[in-house]
This record gives C-alpha cells, sequence and structure tokens, in this order.
C-alpha cells in the first residue's frame, strides 16, 4: 500500500512564497506529480518529479527526495489566483501505473 | 483545446436508482478513469481501463460498474444508488507509458451527484 501525507491547509500573504510539503511511503515509486484545483474546478498538472532533485516552471518550482519520500511544491510570488488546493500524486510501477492521490493542501492567500 | 468532457455537472438522484455518469475525451488517449472526491479523503479511485472493453477495479470499486465500448467513452454506473455514494466524481484520461508526458491526467469538470 501507500501512504500520502500533505497538510490540509496552509495560509500566505500576496507576495511572499510558500512551500508545501509532500511525504509519501510506497513501494515501486516511479515519479511524483503536483496538481492544482481551484474550488469547484478540475485539478490541473502543475509538475512532476521522478528523479532527485529541483524543477523548476516559471513561479513554481517542485522538488524531490525519493530516498527521504518527501516532495515539495515551492510558490513564488505568491498571487491571489493561486488560492487553490494542491494535490500530491504518487506514481507506482507495479503493473498498470495508476496514480494515488494525497488528500491535497488547501492554500489561501491573502492580501 | 484538449477536453474531458462530462455529461452532467449536477444530479439529483433518489436511493435505489440507477445513475449513468457520460465522460468523452477527444484526446485519443488510451487510459480513462473515475474518481471520487471527498472532503478530507482526496481523490479516490474506482475503476480504470486502458483499452476499449478492458476495465480494472481501482481502491474503492464497490457499488459501481463501467462501461468502455468506445476509445473516447467511458461511462460510470451505480447500479443502485446509496446516499453515501454522494459525492464529486471526477472522469479523468491520459496516454500510457514511462516517460514525463504519460500519465499526465486531463480531468473533465466534475459531476457533482447528490443521492436522496
Amino acid at each position: 500500500g501507500q501512504n500520502i501525507d500533505q497538510p490540509t491547509e496552509m495560509t500566505a500573504t500576496e507576495g511572499a512564497i510558500v512551500q508545501i510539503n509532500c511525504t509519501y511511503q510506497t513501494s515501486g515509486f516511479n515519479g511524483l506529480f503536483w496538481y492544482q484545483q481551484h474550488a469547484g474546478e478540475a485539478p490541473t498538472f502543475l509538475s512532476y518529479n521522478v528523479l532527485d532533485g529541483l524543477e523548476e516552471k516559471g513561479r513554481f518550482s517542485s522538488f524531490l527526495s525519493r530516498s527521504k519520500g518527501y516532495s515539495y511544491l515551492l510558490l513564488k510570488e505568491l498571487q491571489m489566483k493561486d488560492s487553490a488546493s494542491y494535490l500530491c500524486a504518487v506514481r507506482r510501477n507495479t503493473g498498470f501505473q495508476k496514480l494515488v492521490f494525497g488528500t491535497g493542501t488547501r492554500l489561501l492567500v491573502s492580501p | 483545446d484538449v477536453k474531458v468532457t462530462q455529461s452532467s455537472r449536477y444530479l439529483v438522484k433518489r436511493t435505489g436508482e440507477k445513475v449513468f455518469l457520460e465522460c468523452v475525451q477527444d484526446m485519443d488517449h488510451e487510459n480513462m478513469f473515475w474518481y471520487r472526491q471527498d472532503p478530507g479523503l482526496g481523490l479516490r479511485l474506482i475503476y480504470f481501463s486502458y483499452d476499449v472493453k478492458m476495465k480494472e477495479k481501482g481502491d474503492i470499486p464497490e457499488g459501481y460498474s463501467v462501461s468502455r465500448e468506445k476509445k473516447e467513452r467511458f461511462s460510470l454506473i451505480l447500479e443502485s444508488a446509496s446516499t453515501n455514494q454522494t459525492s464529486m466524481y471526477l472522469c479523468a484520461s491520459s496516454s500510457p507509458g514511462t516517460g514525463t508526458g504519460a500519465n499526465v491526467l486531463t480531468f473533465g469538470a466534475g459531476s457533482r451527484l447528490t443521492v436522496l
């Protein structure tokens, strides 16, 4: 089985930097995904890590440490529109490669 | 713009009714999925399909069935709806493989089902 943990909720201020952590315990790890989901909308793909290190995409970066079972999503220069839930998902290399999601972190950005 | 379209955004059904949730994708993806999303529980996989007429149980298949007669269409069926199936249902599709683009899920807008 697998266990994926994320904080339930975080708050931050516009213009600031926030780091959303995700820890996982799984066998056959084969990649970690981050999705963004605005209230009432579908999740949308943000980033993917399969090797250790940092992947940067504009204001968003994602980091992975496979030995520690740990990832984080870093959001810089926060904007009000970044208020959303952020979902961490792990892909397992066991048969069909489906994703297993964490419960998500709700981020509230205030002025 | 690529799309996953779910036929109904909101449904209200009564206990015991048969419910069909339809999902169509226009990306020629092999893989299709049905998830349900509940507060505090996140996204949980109900069923998935990796090819036409193929289906596999996910983590919570009880009370559900699926149908995939055509590559672009994946239907979720609640044979006899119960109140504990009140939820947001999300359909998704992806292409297979092991590279970065593989398994990137494209989701539909969701179907919010209320069972009374």
